[in-house]
């Protein structure tokens, strides 16, 4: 069936530090792909996607490609500031109007100051 | 401005007893889920309402029951809570299944 794996955390960096973490997923077809984002205490928040091969989303200077050749999809950000700590998840949904979203099991992201 | 709103936030429940996790959201949206997120495991769909009075089982639906009782409202119950039953519970909804999916700030459940 259709799943996701990310890198496993905790993940630990310096403010300003570059930030990758590691998504690929199995699934047939053309899956939408996207990165969720849960800020201590709160729920889950949409931080970016992408629905075709190639696409690039990109939201508060976080950014992933959609890769199908490798079936990837890497969240990236330059240079990271103590706010980005949170738990991020990777995901997918088998078609653009599939109801189910597919979740990675997340990555613990801590920056220190 | 709230969203999507769940409660209880924390429960403690014995084995055998059954609770009910309520959720409501205000943005008119059609379309209602309740995720659970294990350790490890990331986030599981147990129910998803399309649309008011429907609903369908997501991928484990093994000893829950739902009623999506009007468009704002989608109630998770637990009938006889297990240990295995022990996680944290999210309800979220989205405008159709194309739309982005808002999430609520989760349910801390713990059966002893």
């Amino acid at each position: 069936g259709d799943s996701v794996t990310q890198m496993e955390g905790p993940v630990t960096l310096s403010e300003e530090a570059f930030l990758t973490i590691n998504c690929t997923y199995t699934a047939t077809g053309y899956p939408s792909l996207f990165w969720y984002v849960q800020y201590p205490g709160e729920g889950l928040q949409l931080l970016l996607k992408a629905t075709k091969a190639d696409d690039k989303g990109s939201n508060k200077g976080f950014e992933a490609t959609y890769r199908k050749e490798t079936t990837s999809f890497h969240l990236e950000k330059g240079s990271v500031q103590v706010s980005d700590s949170a738990v991020y998840f990777c995901a997918l949904k088998k078609a653009a109007n599939d109801y189910k979203l597919s979740f990675g099991a997340g990555t613990t992201v801590t920056v220190r100051a | 401005n709230a969203g999507v709103t769940q409660t209880p936030k924390f429960q403690v429940l014995k084995t055998g007893q059954s609770m009910t996790l309520q959720c409501a959201q205000d943005m008119n949206h059609n379309s209602m889920y309740w995720y659970r997120q294990d350790p490890g495991m990331g986030l599981r769909l147990i129910y998803y309402s399309a649309s008011e009075g429907t609903t369908d089982k997501g991928e484990v639906p093994n000893g829950y029951n739902v009623s999506r009782l009007n468009k704002r409202e989608f109630s998770l119950r637990l009938e006889s809570a297990a240990p295995s039953q022990t996680s944290v519970y999210f309800c979220a909804s989205s405008t159709d299944r194309e739309a982005t999916i808002y999430f609520g700030e989760g349910s801390w459940l713990t059966v002893v």
